[in-house]
């Protein structure tokens, strides 16, 4: 167990529909980013939030959104699926300084039929 | 904007023979990060390089930070089949706060 909880590890659904990926950070960082993985492929970087704000934005299309609440946990909100949108998406933690890297959660794997 | 590049693209092994992955960046970098992802594993990291030309081991694997902080390498002494896996380098922007850029990866098959 890496400390870094996303929910839920698979999701099939149909195009055109929206879901939500949840992430809870390890105890303690403030920062959380979002990757996309498709098949075969590298860590595509969707976005960052550090403390509740948005730090930095990637290759995040406008149909998906994300945020940091309060408690530190964040969502990614992807919306109008397409089959494209079929990937392993991943969620990453770090401390202030990410001197110990990022700690990344298991994945939710999204399959868009 | 940054590129992270990485070379090969995939590398098959005996083993027992060494394996090594390089990494390029278009920008110099203020450290560099290794990551290991298993077949249907996450990404798990690995260690960070932050000073020029610095050279760390673990166990049968060396990391280097070239010179220039633009380039970095790692290397697999005697390879084992617990070595397989993608091996990513990610590097963070000199005048960047805190995200990194991934490379493609390198993945790396060990035949027994």
């Amino acid at each position: 167990d890496s400390g870094v909880t996303q929910t839920p590890k698979h999701l099939i659904t149909a195009t055109g529909q929206r879901v939500t990926l949840r992430c809870s950070p390890r105890s303690g960082d403030l920062s959380v980013y979002w990757y996309q993985q498709s098949l075969d492929q590298g860590l595509q970087f969707l976005i960052q939030y550090y403390n509740g704000e948005e730090r930095a934005k990637g290759n995040i299309l406008e149909r998906f959104s994300a945020q940091q609440f309060p408690d530190l946990h964040s969502e990614l909100n992807l919306s109008s699926l397409e089959l494209g949108d079929s990937a392993l998406y991943f969620c990453a933690s770090s401390s202030q300084t990410g001197v110990l890297g990022y700690t990344f959660g298991s994945g939710t794997r999204l399959t868009v039929v | 904007g940054q590129q992270v590049m990485q070379i090969p693209q995939y590398q098959h092994v005996q083993e027992g023979e060494d394996f090594t992955t390089y990494c390029n960046s278009s920008t110099t970098l203020s450290n560099i990060q290794w990551y290991k992802q298993r077949p249907g594993g996450h990404p798990v990291f690995l260690i960070q390089l932050v000073k020029s030309g610095e050279v760390k081991k673990q166990k049968r694997l060396t990391f280097q930070f070239g010179e220039a902080k633009k380039n970095s390498s790692l290397h697999i002494t005697a390879t084992q089949t617990t070595d397989v896996g993608t091996y990513f380098c990610a590097g963070r922007k000199k005048t960047s706060y805190d995200k990194v850029i991934f490379g493609p990866g390198t993945s790396l098959s060990v035949i027994p």
